[in-house]
């Protein structure tokens, strides 16, 4: 069955520290893959996709990830966090053939940023 | 910008009542979906609607039903409220460009 991993439920950066969230997924072809963030209180709101082409894919608020088909991986990562980057951060799948109705979602990681 | 919005932020319900969630979306999509959001599973899809009147369920639609009369509405019905459907609640639309979610219904049944 298709699932999405998040190992980590919190993480803890200091502001302006690195930051890398992992996400693992279990599919049978590549799939559309995405990561979202939530704020508190908040919808979901898109940070970036990956549907095919580069690997290494921008979104919004200076966050990027990368596909890496040999580790079933699709990390987020950013240079320097802020402390607005606060939030919950969901990793989704979607089958490359299916819609928006298939998309699996992992259970999150929570991210708190000390000042 | 997309915009979704949902009827309430915060809802207090007794067990057995009828509970109605409304969203609304004002980009003419095509699709609309109800999940739900609880601690540690992510989000779950109850439904989804891929025109008016159509409807299909999703991975946990036990104890929901929905309603789409028209394009921009999609509505979430709980028959009879149970304390297990205490949970956020998060509407969503979408075109080929995305997934758009709306602000989310906390949900406590009493």
């Amino acid at each position: 069955a298709q699932s999405v991993t998040q190992p980590d439920i919190h993480i803890t950066v200091s502001e302006g520290a690195s930051l890398e969230l992992r996400c693992n997924y279990s599919y049978g072809a590549t799939p559309y893959l995405f990561w979202y963030v939530q704020s508190p209180g908040q919808g979901l709101q898109l940070l970036l996709k990956y549907f095919s082409g580069d690997t290494l894919v921008q979104g919004i608020k200076g966050f990027e990830a990368e596909f890496k088909r040999s580790q079933s991986s699709f990390n987020l990562r950013k240079p320097s966090v802020h402390w607005s980057d606060a939030a919950e951060y969901f990793c989704a799948v979607a089958p490359f053939s299916g819609g928006y109705n298939k998309l699996i979602f992992g259970a999150g990681t929570r991210l708190a940023v000390h000042p | 910008d997309v915009k979704v919005t949902q009827s309430s932020r915060y809802l207090v319900k007794r067990t057995g009542e009828k509970v109605f969630l409304e969203c609304v979306q004002d980009m003419d999509h095509e699709n609309m979906f109800w999940y739900r959001q609880d601690p540690g599973l992510g989000l779950r899809l109850i439904y989804f609607s891929y025109d008016v009147k159509m409807k299909e369920k999703g991975d946990i639609p036990e104890g929901y039903s929905v309603s789409r009369e028209k394009k921009e509405r999609f509505s979430l019905i709980l028959e009879s409220a149970s304390t297990n459907q205490t949970s956020m609640y998060l509407c969503a639309s979408s075109n080929d460009r995305g997934l758009y979610f709306g602000p989310g219904t906390r949900l406590l049944v009493l």
